[in-house]
């Protein structure tokens, strides 16, 4: 299958600072990637849709102002946790699918991000 | 009502059993479904993928979709120690719809 690679793996930060997390596609170029949000115990919970060079959709609920999304290129999005809170705390995944594949559910995940907010 | 629904488990087995994992969902315009395997602390790993209804088998593993009772299956054959993670079905209506995942079924294999 395809490589995402999502950067970095753990982070740490006080509180009121600013993470972002990195997702590459290494192999193909992603025109879609997604931002998933997962609680211990829990499924995944899709935060938003980017689509290179367009604003993110985003997911009922999700703050856009402070979860900012940026997928500039075809193999590179980014999320900014901005000002983070403990609550902000949790594992962070992106996927991506490529319109040479089969849409959208063919998705390939990055090893994911875990959080953690002092 | 979930649109997916999963059974969170934990499922232990002996080494070597059978496996079944299984889903309902209630959209009916679902057409794809996959399986999903998550280690602790990783990104899920994609499984397998499949179209509408039937069977689709990958080695120890075979996916199971029987769209008239809208349910979807996980095989694993031969089990070991190594399958033992958290199992995620989902599925979605196509093109580049939202996919839509289970819960998880969390499996333990004991040697």
């Amino acid at each position: 299958g395809a490589v995402v690679s999502q950067h970095p793996s753990w982070v740490i930060c006080k509180s009121g600072t600013s993470v972002k997390i990195e997702c590459r596609s290494l192999d193909f170029q992603a025109t879609t990637m997604f931002w998933y949000r997962q609680f211990p115990k829990q499924s995944l919970m899709l935060m938003a849709t980017s689509n290179e060079g367009s604003k993110a959709t985003y997911e009922q609920g999700v703050e856009k102002d402070k979860f900012l999304i940026n997928h500039a290129s075809l193999t590179l999005s980014t999320l900014t946790v901005t000002s983070a809170h403990p609550e902000d705390s949790s594992f962070y995944i992106c996927s991506a699918g490529t319109s040479g594949r089969a849409g959208t559910g063919e998705l390939f995940f990055g090893e994911g991000s875990r959080l953690t907010v002092l | 009502q979930k649109e997916v629904e999963q059974d969170p488990g934990p499922l232990s087995v002996p080494e070597g059993a059978i496996v079944s994992l299984n889903c309902t969902y209630s959209n009916s315009a679902f057409q794809y479904f996959m399986w999903y395997r998550q280690y602790s602390r990783k990104g899920p790993e994609l499984l397998m993928y499949t179209y509408s209804s039937g069977n689709k088998e990958d080695g120890r593993f075979t996916a199971q979709v029987d769209k008239s009772s809208k349910y979807i299956s996980l095989f694993i054959r031969d089990s070991q120690p190594s399958d033992s993670a958290t199992y995620l079905c989902a599925s979605y209506s196509g093109g580049y719809q939202k996919v839509t995942f289970g819960t998880g079924t969390k499996l333990q294999v004991i040697p």
